[in-house]
């Protein structure tokens, strides 16, 4: 079983939808998560950083973290064709700098 | 403050030949962390180096490897180069400390022929 386990998609969604990312996983010591963008042929850009659980809002964008269900989402809204472009959530322990990532959902907003 | 610059941006290498990739961090950046990044696999991590000290080490052969100078540039080698090592090979900075933000270069785009 993967550290990190992320829907690859892909996700097809109208522009001005609300767009929903997850991501499972399995290590309960993981306390700070991650999401990054990744345009293609880019390298990936970070989103959001969250310590432990909760809520984080960051202009369209909210991640939350669920660490007793081992779950994190990142939630776009008013989603724009600009949005289009693989997610990546990403995490790491309280000790240590080592980061496991997901293999990344791909999104694209139709215009 | 500058990002992240990785050198070169493309590279086509043959069978069999090594390769050295280049990173130079975030200034005041300790930590220089390498993944390979491949359609099927996602990102893999390589290893990490933190004040010129190999502190984090993947699952990868031991074809690969690096080093990090004292100015914090990191290097990535890659001997006897074999088809599959074709991918996007991602160098990311940080302080280094517990929890610190992760930010990554634009890559070096390696094609093994």
């Amino acid at each position: 079983q993967k550290e990190v386990e992320q829907d690859p998609g892909p996700l097809s969604v109208p522009e001005g939808a609300i767009v929903s990312l997850n991501c499972t996983y399995s290590n309960s010591a993981f306390q700070y998560f991650m999401w990054y963008r990744q345009y293609s042929r880019k390298g990936p850009e970070l989103l959001m950083y969250t310590y432990s659980s909760g809520n984080k809002e960051d202009g369209r964008f909210t991640a939350q973290v669920d660490k007793s269900s081992k779950y994190i989402s990142l939630f776009i809204r008013d989603s724009q064709p600009s949005d289009s472009a693989t997610y990546l959530c990403a995490m790491s322990i309280n000790t240590g700098n080592q980061f496991y990532f997901g293999t990344g959902t791909s999104l694209t907003v139709i215009p | 403050k500058a990002g992240v610059t990785q050198t070169p941006r493309y590279l086509i290498k043959t069978r069999g030949q090594q390769v050295t990739l280049s990173c130079s961090p975030i200034s005041g950046h300790r930590s220089v962390s390498w993944y390979q990044q491949t359609p099927g696999q996602g990102l893999q991590f390589l290893f990490e180096y933190f004040s010129e000290t190999q502190r984090n080490k993947g699952n990868f052969p031991g074809r690969f490897s690096g080093r990090q100078f004292s100015n914090s540039r990191s290097e990535m080698n890659v001997s006897t180069l074999e088809l599959g090592d074709s991918a996007l090979y991602l160098c990311a900075s940080s302080l280094g400390t517990s929890g610190g933000q992760q930010y990554f270069g634009p890559g070096t785009r390696l094609t093994v022929t």
